[in-house]
């Protein structure tokens, strides 16, 4: 299958860690990203993990991979009024690397 | 290094007419896709080239959509007639054929709205 779940929305107070969570069907993914999308702009690519790996971490952004249960998380520390947007969990798989998307989670921080 | 360029930004037109979307990848990159984003959802993949071929088509509404990549390069997507439920974000994003590079790259999109 190609389904990628999300939960639909989070809210966050500012300066507190956001965690937004990934469910994918397709074991055989290859890589695994993280997209933003901000109002009327298109996507921008966040970080990604290849699928070999548990762990990525990049300035404030922390990706964890379970492969086992299918299940990415995407951890921003120190969340700021900025990082409001919608995030979107995308996996990579098959020959001709096809990606597909989640439906997106909206994450609302307050000030 | 220029990025993924898409025209128009916006169009509006009425149901069933005409309307053609371009795509300008980057260059070098083989892989082409097309992507349909509706209001409050993700992306769905319309069609995927590797170069001028098409490797993915499966979810093309084929009756109304076509899209086409001339010379492996720039592509055009197009639906004829349109119906109100097309009204979308249509976003084209491009990638190296290289399974070592992971980057997927995305143009602005172009909103378009079916009255």
């Amino acid at each position: 299958g190609e389904d990628v779940e999300q939960s639909l929305f989070l809210s966050v107070r500012e300066g507190d860690s956001s965690v937004i969570n990934c469910t994918y069907t397709d074991s055989s993914s290859t890589y695994l990203y993280w997209y933003k999308q901000e109002p009327g702009a298109g996507l921008q690519l966040l970080t990604y993990i290849f699928s070999n790996m548990d762990m990525k971490q990049d300035q404030r952004l922390t990706v964890l991979l379970n492969k086992k249960d299918k299940h990415l998380s995407l951890r921003i520390a120190d969340t700021q009024t900025g990082d409001s947007a919608i995030y979107f969990c995308a996996q990579r798989r098959g020959g001709y690397q096809k990606v597909t998307f989640g439906t997106g989670t909206k994450l609302q921080v307050i000030p | 290094e220029a990025g993924v360029a898409q025209s128009p930004r916006y169009k509006i037109i009425e149901k069933r007419q005409s309307v053609a979307f371009w795509c300008n990848p980057i260059s070098g990159h083989a892989t082409l896709y097309w992507y349909q984003q509706i209001l409050g959802q993700g992306p769905k993949l319309l069609i995927q080239f590797q170069n001028n071929g098409v490797v993915d088509d499966s979810q093309l509404p084929k009756d109304r959509f076509s899209a086409e990549r001339l010379k492996g390069v720039d592509s055009t997507l197009k639906i004829q007639p349109a119906k109100l439920e097309d009204s979308a974000v249509y976003l084209c994003a491009s990638s190296p054929w290289d399974s070592t590079n992971e980057k997927l790259f995305f143009g602005s999109g172009t909103q378009l709205s079916v009255l």
